[in-house]
């Protein structure tokens, strides 16, 4: 079975600054989707990132970075230069197939002026 | 539409009841995605549809819970004889294609869910 977890409920950030959320997963495939969505208090899940295991290379968009550790089944999301509109719930996923998706428990994020 | 609505937003219903939660997806998808979030958790697949057919309903916690996709466009996820545990926010999601492993990712862009309330 593929589990998700992320064993930090909440976390916070001072604006500007760097903040890194933590996931880890568990999975017998070889090939697979990693990715992090944004869930505000509007409930719309929005796609932050996202990372093909077969690649080795770190993703990155923008701000927002990932450190993927295939051998290790890590994905941490780092936030760098946090902004107040990136105050969320962060959930890690993972999808075998890029269809069925398996969610994180997420990370309450909060950012401080 | 510009992204992938849902109807109604919210919804109080009796235990035993019967609703139907809609989701209107983005024009030209054809794969559409049901999940279910409850409350302090993350989303929970349900079932995924490839056009009309139903590609993977293996999500579906019981025989109560029922989706169709008619047309291939929009879909209703159907739940009967509704319980408490049934409470928790439904979300639909639509992607351009779906994948199959190895030939590419598209993305799923999600709805604002509908929040079911069963008393």
């Amino acid at each position: 079975a593929q589990t998700v977890t992320q064993s930090q409920p909440e976390m916070s950030v001072q604006e500007a600054e760097t903040v890194t959320l933590s996931c880890t997963y568990d999975t017998s495939e070889s090939d697979y989707y990693l990715f992090w969505y944004k869930q505000p208090p509007s409930r719309q899940m929005i796609l932050v990132i996202r990372q093909e295991a077969y690649k080795q290379q770190n993703a990155t968009e923008n701000r927002f970075s990932v450190n993927f550790q295939k051998a290790a089944k890590s994905f941490s999301l780092k936030i760098s230069d946090s902004q107040l509109g990136d105050a969320a719930m962060y959930f890690c996923a993972y999808s075998p197939t890029g269809n069925q998706f398996y969610f994180g428990t997420g990370t309450s994020l909060t950012v401080i002026p | 539409g510009a992204g992938v609505s849902q109807t109604p937003s919210n919804k109080v219903t009796e235990k035993g009841k019967y609703v139907e939660l809609r989701c209107d997806p983005i024009s030209g998808h054809t794969a559409l995605y049901w999940y279910r979030q409850s409350l302090g958790q993350g989303p929970e697949f349900l079932i995924y549809f490839q056009g009309t057919g139903a590609a993977d309903d293996s999500g579906l916690p019981n025989d109560r819970f029922f989706a169709v996709r008619p047309e291939g466009s929009v879909s209703t996820l159907k739940i009967q004889r509704t319980e408490r545990g049934d409470s928790a926010v439904y979300l639909c999601a639509s992607s351009s294609t779906g994948t199959s492993g190895g030939a590419g990712y598209n993305e799923q862009f999600f709805g604002p869910g509908t929040r079911l309330t069963v008393l």
